[in-house]
């Protein structure tokens, strides 16, 4: 198994700010992902976080808004830049242990992002 | 495209009782199906994994069966408890081995005392 640690775990930020969003995964994972959940929603994802290479994006969501880093294994970040309140949601690191079909994915506690 | 959908969207109990929350999907061509447990403002826990060769998965008082020909999963909890209330997910692979899953809406259950 694994466990998957976000920071922050909420904030309160103001409208035109960025916010980076940390995800640390205590083993080594194969691949990560970033969901987001909108108030009332089910999760939607925004993109594969690819190790040492650019993300891969879903249809909607592009890198210039929601920049995404990987450097090793075991740890990513997503940053929701210049925000609007419609950006208020929870944001979700994911990741799944290895590539065969079998593997159960992970996912973190979340970042509750609030935008004024 | 994959889409999922589950029902109902939400579902009150008296403690005691069993119960069962439906998933359907609309490709079949799935190689897995999973479901989760969401507690208000919380991150996923995983519940059951059930591989598309397997019919049914059971862990405790959860069993989770899958009938991938006609795009259905079922997810019974047994002796329901007021600490099971929270919204449950069920999720599928998206096209390909990207990992990506597509979720239905969840099912929000509450069990009273």
């Amino acid at each position: 198994s694994a466990v998957i640690s976000q920071k922050p775990s909420r904030d309160i930020c103001q409208r035109g700010t960025s916010l980076t969003i940390q995800c640390q995964v205590d083993s080594q994972v194969t691949m990560m992902f970033w969901y987001r959940q909108q108030p009332g929603q089910s999760l939607t994802l925004i993109a594969t976080a690819n190790q040492g290479s650019e993300a891969t994006y879903e249809s909607g969501f592009v890198i210039d808004k929601f920049p995404i880093s990987r450097p090793n294994l075991t740890f990513s970040t997503l940053t929701v830049s210049n925000m609007s309140p419609e950006d208020s949601s929870i944001y979700l690191c994911s990741a799944r242990l290895a590539g065969g079909q079998w593997d159960t994915q992970y996912f973190g506690p979340g970042t509750r992002l609030t935008v004024l | 495209k994959q889409e999922v959908t589950q029902i109902p969207a939400a579902l009150s109990v008296p403690e005691g009782e069993n119960l069962v929350l439906n998933c359907s999907f609309t490709d079949s061509a799935i190689y897995n199906l999973q479901w989760f447990r969401q507690d208000p403002g919380k991150g996923l826990t995983s519940l059951l994994l059930i591989q598309s060769s397997q019919r049914e998965q059971t862990s405790g008082r959860l069993n989770a069966s899958l009938d991938k020909s006609s795009g259905r999963s079922t997810l019974y909890i047994a002796a329901s408890q007021p600490g099971d209330s929270a919204t449950y997910l069920c999720a599928v692979p998206g096209s390909s081995n990207t990992g990506k899953l597509i979720f239905g809406q969840g099912t929000t259950l509450q069990v009273k005392p």
